[in-house]
């Protein structure tokens, strides 16, 4: 299987802040790489596809890139709404596979 | 717009099937370039994905699974639906449908609003 890990694990910012997370994929994946957002007691919601193409609707504050075995995801100006959990997902292998989530919290 | 909306029971007895039903509605579940999958989070847990199917019935399951799962296709009803047999408490989770997207990419969206099952005597 293809791990996937995110870092960090939790990270505290502000309204406002620039936020950053990481995502390494144990072997080259390409751009195969998603990003979701997940708030408490909903599904999660797809934000970023293919690493670096942000979903019809979603914000622009919200980005993607990399390629390979290294991603990032960054918010660039936090909204109260974007508290919430961020995983990221691979489909170049089989099983598909998500990092282990990153979640936001108010400083 | 496509919504999954998912069905079963809420608890289920350790070593007995888990068996959950995922109802699309608006579009239909035929439609090319689209696959059906399962996903799970354990409490406090990330997410891991269970497996897919197509609506021609063609498969893959997670091998993390170690063959329990196995997930069918109701066309005429526009639904898909997930057994897992052999449960234990590791298999408490909130259960999601999603659609899967195949086209040029591969990514979950749209997604159930997720069903908890609990496994307990």
């Amino acid at each position: 299987d293809i791990q996937m890990t995110q870092s960090p694990s939790s990270l505290s910012a502000s309204v406002g802040d620039r936020v950053t997370i990481t995502c390494q994929a144990s072997q080259d994946i390409n751009n195969f790489l998603n990003w979701y957002q997940q708030k408490p007691g909903k599904a999660p919601n797809l934000l970023i596809y293919d690493a670096s193409n942000l979903k019809t609707g979603v914000p622009s504050r919200f980005s993607g890139s990399g390629s390979g075995t290294h991603f990032t995801f960054s918010i660039s100006s936090l909204q109260p709404e974007d508290f919430a959990t961020y995983y990221c997902q691979q489909y170049d292998g089989r099983p598909i596979t998500f990092g282990q989530g990153t979640r936001l919290e108010v400083k | 717009q496509v919504q999954l909306q998912e069905s079963g029971p809420g608890l289920v007895r350790p070593s007995q099937t888990l068996s959950l039903t995922c109802t699309v509605s608006g579009g239909s579940i035929s439609s090319a370039g689209y696959y059906w999958s399962w996903i799970r989070q354990r409490p406090g847990k990330g997410l891991e994905w269970i497996g897919y199917i197509y609506y021609s019935g063609s498969a893959y399951y997670n091998p993390s699974l170690k063959s329990r799962a196995a997930i069918s296709v109701d066309t005429p009803k526009n639904q898909f639906s997930l057994n897992l047999t052999s449960v234990t408490a590791a298999d408490t989770a909130v259960y999601y449908c999603a659609r899967d997207f195949t086209v040029n990419g591969y990514w979950f969206d749209p997604w159930g609003q997720g069903t908890l099952v609990t496994v307990s005597s």
